[in-house]
């Protein structure tokens, strides 16, 4: 079966400190892979989107990058943190079919100080 | 551009009350319509979709939901809610030509009370 882990599960960084989030995939191969950002009363926000390895499609301009290393690794990142990208971050992975449903992970609480 | 609309924001029922939430989407083309729960301290999962066919869907836990293409909406309907349904739900849709990206809606947090 296929699991997704992200993590950590919580952090707190200073503003202007970097950024790298990490997100797994198994059990499975070529999964579309995602970052969502998750604000109370606004919904999952995309953020990337990633149909395979160094493929990158950013969805919103902001302080955040994307990268793939490998077919099942999906990483978030930023150079300088700002408040503003204080929330919780889901990483979720789909097959490559047109329509096919969303797996989320845990997601990660970011708590910029 | 394409959107998702859930116009109830928070929900509040007795236990075995009748539910409805409704779901809007703005595109004329065709859609794959979901939608997705997520319980206190759990991750999002799936609960029912939508392609193609009977537009009345069936999902986990007693939940359904019907697609009305005319009014371009994708409500979520429980006869008879629990406490346990207690929970955050979102509708989203993947606009076809888009590629898999699923646009989610606002979410409407629902309490059941006892």
């Amino acid at each position: 079966s296929q699991t997704i882990h992200q993590w950590p599960a919580t952090l707190v960084q200073p503003v202007g400190s970097p950024l790298s989030l990490e997100c797994t995939v198994e059990g499975t191969s070529n999964p579309n892979l995602y970052w969502y950002r998750q604000a109370a009363g606004r919904g999952l926000q995309l953020l990337f989107y990633s149909v395979g390895i160094g493929q990158i499609s950013s969805e919103v301009p902001q302080n955040l990058s994307a990268s793939r290393p490998q077919d099942r690794q999906f990483i978030l990142s930023s150079k300088k943190l700002l408040l503003s990208d204080s929330g919780f971050y889901l990483c979720a992975w789909s097959r490559g079919q047109g329509g096919s449903p969303l797996h989320f992970g845990n997601g990660t609480r970011l708590t910029v100080t | 551009a394409q959107s998702v609309s859930q116009h109830n924001h928070h929900v509040i029922l007795s236990e075995a009350a009748s539910l409805e939430l409704g779901c809007n989407y703005s595109y004329g083309g065709t859609v794959n319509l979901f939608w997705y729960v997520q319980y206190p301290g759990q991750h999002l999962q799936l609960l029912l979709k939508y392609f193609s066919g009977d537009p009345l869907v069936k999902g986990i836990k007693g939940f359904e939901a019907e697609f009305i293409k005319s009014k371009f909406s994708f409500n979520l309907r429980k006869p008879s809610v629990q406490w346990s349904d207690t929970a955050e739900y979102f509708c989203a849709v993947i606009f076809t030509g888009g590629g898999n990206k699923l646009t989610f809606g606002t979410g409407t947090q629902l309490k059941v009370e006892l």
